[in-house]
């Protein structure tokens, strides 16, 4: 089975540029969650998607959004770009199997995005 | 708030030799943790989790971690480490009810030394 996929993986934007990132979770699973992994601030949670929901969202502003699609195909946009958005973005799939507790989360390889 | 803590940053371990990776974590009720491995230029990959159960978790490519509920931890360890667990080391709390959102601790990187 595949695993997730991002696209692009490597991204060079000037500030006040918009960007979309891309993300195919594993065939079946329809919890996407994003992330952005920085030196300084770690690994922090944007937002996550389910049957075309968004279920959480982290503290990010709002320039940072997503979507998902009905074949649980995810995008996030960052709008107005800063230098700060430097960073690698995670996307990771999960199967919901019902309940409340936490599934286990399958990482794409990320996107590189370089603001200048 | 929930919050992971890895106090290392930086460890250096001999080939052979066995390791332990430290966190902790502030959480208000039953954690459910995981420990997950990043090598260089890669996305994350799962070792092991603990939602209930038996303290000692077993993972893979030879990695356990214990679940202190006293001392807030959840340390991972290997007893020999090789030259290809070289990478960076992730603890993560999940949250009942909040299923895609995993808190991450800072990370804790691994240099193994030949």
């Amino acid at each position: 089975k595949a695993g997730v996929t991002q696209t692009p993986r490597y991204l060079i934007k000037t500030r006040g540029q918009q960007v979309t990132l891309s993300c195919s979770p594993i065939s079946g699973h329809r919890s996407v969650s994003w992330y952005q992994q920085t030196p300084g601030q770690g690994l922090q949670f944007l937002f996550e998607y389910f049957s075309e929901t968004q279920r959480n969202k982290g503290n990010f502003p709002g320039r940072f959004s997503g979507r998902q699609f009905s074949n649980s195909r995810s995008e996030m946009n960052v709008s107005t770009l800063e230098l700060g958005d430097s960073a690698l973005y995670l996307c990771a799939s999960s199967l919901i199997i019902g309940g409340a507790l936490p599934n286990e989360q399958f990482f794409g390889p990320g996107t590189r995005l370089t603001v200048l | 708030a929930q919050s992971v803590t890895q106090p290392d940053i930086h460890i250096t371990v001999s080939e052979g030799a066995s390791l332990e990776l430290r966190c902790n974590y502030s959480y208000g009720a039953t954690p459910y943790l995981f420990w997950y491995v990043q090598s260089p230029g890669q996305g994350l990959q799962l070792l092991l989790k603990y939602f209930s159960g038996d303290t000692l978790v077993q993972g893979i490519k030879g990695f356990e971690a214990e679940f202190k509920r006293s001392q807030s931890s959840f340390n991972l360890r290997k007893p020999s480490v090789h030259w290809s667990d070289a990478a960076e080391y992730f603890c993560a709390v999940g949250a009942r009810g909040s299923q895609g959102n995993l808190i991450f601790g800072k990370g804790t990187k691994l240099s193994v030394k030949p």
